[in-house]
Parts: C-alpha cells; structure tokens; sequence
C-alpha cells in the first residue's frame, strides 16, 4: 500500500516553462487536494476535487490547472512557471474517519525552484 | 474568515518533559475538525491527532493530547515525556465545511528538545 504517491521530488524550471506535477493514490479516497508551503507558513490549498470529474478552486488557485479524470490521480499543471511559484507542493487524499470527521494522507512533496 | 492562530513561532523543552503548543481557531462553523502534523526536517507531514466539533472527550493518542476548549475555540497540543525525535515543525489546521476539502493551517511552531 503505497498511499500517497507524488512525482518528481524535485524540480528545476526556467520562468515561463510549464510542467506537470504528479500526484497518485491507491486508497481509494474521493477527495484529493494540492498545497503549497512557503517559508515561514503553512500549507495553503490550490485546487481540490471530491471525485472524478469534479475540481474546485482553493485559497491561491491562480497559474494552476487541475483535472481529475481517475479517481486515482490528480495532477497539477503549471502553465508559465514563475519564480513566486517556487515553493514545496504537497498532494493529499482525505477519507472519513470512523467515528467521523475527516483524515488526510499527505504525499511527501515536490520541490519546485523556478529561476 | 476562517483562520488558525498558533503565537508560539518557538518552543523549548527539555527531554522527558511536557509541553503544550497553543493553537486559537475562528470560525463560525457549528461543525469542523482539529488537526495536528508533524513536519521534521525532513519535510513529510505527519498526522498526530485529531479533535471532532462535536467530541466530547480530550482526543489523545499516545504521548500526545489535544487540550480541546471549544467556548475559548482553543485546541492545544500536549506533548508528554519529550522525546529528541519530537524535534520538528508542529501545525495545527482546521476543516470547517463539510462540502469542501479545505484545510486551513496555521503557521506553525519549532519544537527544540534538548538533553
């Protein structure tokens, strides 16, 4: 059991670049969600999707695209990578808990730099 | 708006003793989840614990306690007989609505344990 799989760890780009992060889970967990964590402060949400075919907009959206065609995956696209998107990117799946509430599973990041 | 407060950017704890992160949260949600995650050097988030609205008890796992004052919208972290490997970044982070899967997380504090 894997649980949260992202892809790379690490990575370098040039301003004005895309790529693609990679996010994989074999939980079957419905809800998904991107975060990013700058220096300094916690995570803040980018895009979230509660199942296939069904994404949603979080706190700092902007620059980033997201589809959710599996329940599976959930990959985060950077259209024109720019510097203030260097940054560690975490990828999480949630589930509910028994007796309630939530719980989420966090992949163990992706490192960005974009000079 | 919802938000997370944690005033404690440092903390330090000699090892075997007990210590308590603070965290105040806002929100005008009847309904909502307490979270706290470890992050050590090495980067990965780490789920401690996990405190329901509507929980009666203290939610407590292992050596750590989560001291839950929902009239003051408190939910600190207690953590007893410190160990070194407790060295880490703490976050405390709230889910507040039921139909969206948005954590909101605080920005953290930096647990030193020392001998």
């Amino acid at each position: 059991n894997a649980g949260v799989t992202q892809t790379p760890k690490f990575q370098v780009l040039k301003t004005g670049q895309s790529m693609t992060l990679q996010c994989a889970q074999d939980m079957n967990h419905e809800y998904m969600s991107w975060y990013r964590q700058d220096p300094g402060m916690g995570l803040r949400l980018i895009h979230y999707s509660v199942g296939a075919g069904i994404t949603d907009q979080g706190e700092v959206p902007n620059g980033y695209n997201v589809s959710r065609s599996t329940t599976e995956d959930f990959p985060l696209r950077l259209l024109s990578a720019a510097p203030s998107q260097t940054s560690v990117y975490f990828c999480a799946s949630s589930y509910l808990r028994t007796g309630g509430g939530y719980g989420y599973t966090f992949g163990s990041g992706t490192r960005l730099t974009v000079v | 708006a919802q938000k997370i407060t944690q005033t404690q950017p440092g903390m330090f704890v000699q090892e075997k003793e007990a210590v308590t992160l603070d965290c105040t949260y806002d929100t005008s949600d009847q309904s909502y989840g307490l979270f706290w995650y470890k992050q050590p050097s090495s980067g990965e988030m780490i789920f401690l614990i996990y405190q329901g609205s509507y929980d009666e008890q203290n939610a407590t796992e292992g050596r750590y306690s989560l001291n839950f004052q929902k009239a003051r919208k408190s939910a600190n972290l207690v953590i007893s007989a410190s160990q070194l490997g407790d060295s880490a970044m703490y976050f405390c982070a709230m889910r507040d609505k039921l139909n969206t899967d948005k954590l909101i997380f605080g920005t953290g504090t930096r647990l030193q344990v020392f001998p």
